[in-house]
């Protein structure tokens, strides 16, 4: 059974610092994984997707790896702003045409200004 | 662009009520999906749809019935409400394999 973790669960930086997410799942068979984020009340939106054959997918200021034979994927963050505060979880698809994703429990990140 | 809808934003229920959560999106987008976040834990899987008249279930679905008449819509019903279906409940919606589009979510607490 898959199993997704990410740690630590909450952390806190000052403004400007690069920083780096962690995301680890049990099971390196995986089709693909996404990072989400998630405000104070409001739903997920969706960062980046990679697919399991790609090594990393960037957007802005964020970049995502991803290493399937280690079980670990990193979300990086350069130059941290306010605005990037929320929860950040990742979610990984076991199969093509497996519906189900595999949650983490999300790193609450908040950035001091 | 209202993307994903979901109704209502809160409920509180009784023991033994019944409700449905209501869930839209206007993206045409053939998957839908049920989740639900329990403090502390990653969303869980109650059902899912991948178009009109064809449901399946997820990793939770016990107390819960779907159905999707259209594209559109997949109400959430709760039948005979139960204190451990307190969550937080999203719906989602894809285009397989792409990212998925998610709706601010319906709080509810039974007691």
């Amino acid at each position: 059974k898959q199993e997704v973790t990410q740690i630590p669960a909450a952390l806190s930086v000052p403004e400007g610092e690069n920083l780096v997410l962690n995301c680890s799942f049990t099971d390196s068979a995986i089709y693909n994984l996404q990072w989400f984020r998630q405000d104070p009340g409001k739903g997920l939106t969706s960062l980046l997707l990679i697919q399991s054959s790609q090594r990393e997918q960037t957007s802005g200021r964020l970049n995502a790896s991803l290493d399937k034979s280690s079980g670990r994927s990193t979300l990086y963050i350069a130059a941290s702003q306010p605005g990037d505060s929320a929860t950040y979880l990742c979610a990984v698809r076991q199969d093509f045409g497996n519906e189900k994703l595999t949650f983490g429990t999300g790193t609450r990140l908040t950035i001091i200004p | 662009n209202a993307g994903v809808t979901q109704t209502p934003k809160f409920r509180i229920l009784k023991i033994g009520q019944s409700m449905t959560l209501q869930c839209t999106q206007d993206m045409n987008h053939n998957y839908m999906y049920w989740y639900r976040q329990d403090p502390g834990m990653g969303l869980k899987l109650i059902y899912y749809s991948v178009g009109a008249g064809i449901t399946d279930k997820g990793e939770v679905p016990n107390g819960y019935n779907v159905s999707r008449s259209t594209t559109e819509d997949f109400p959430l019903r709760l039948e005979l409400a139960a204190p451990s279906q307190t969550s937080v409940y999203f719906c989602a919606s894809s285009i397989q394999i792409t990212p998925l589009h998610f709706g601010n979510g319906t709080r509810l607490t039974v007691t």
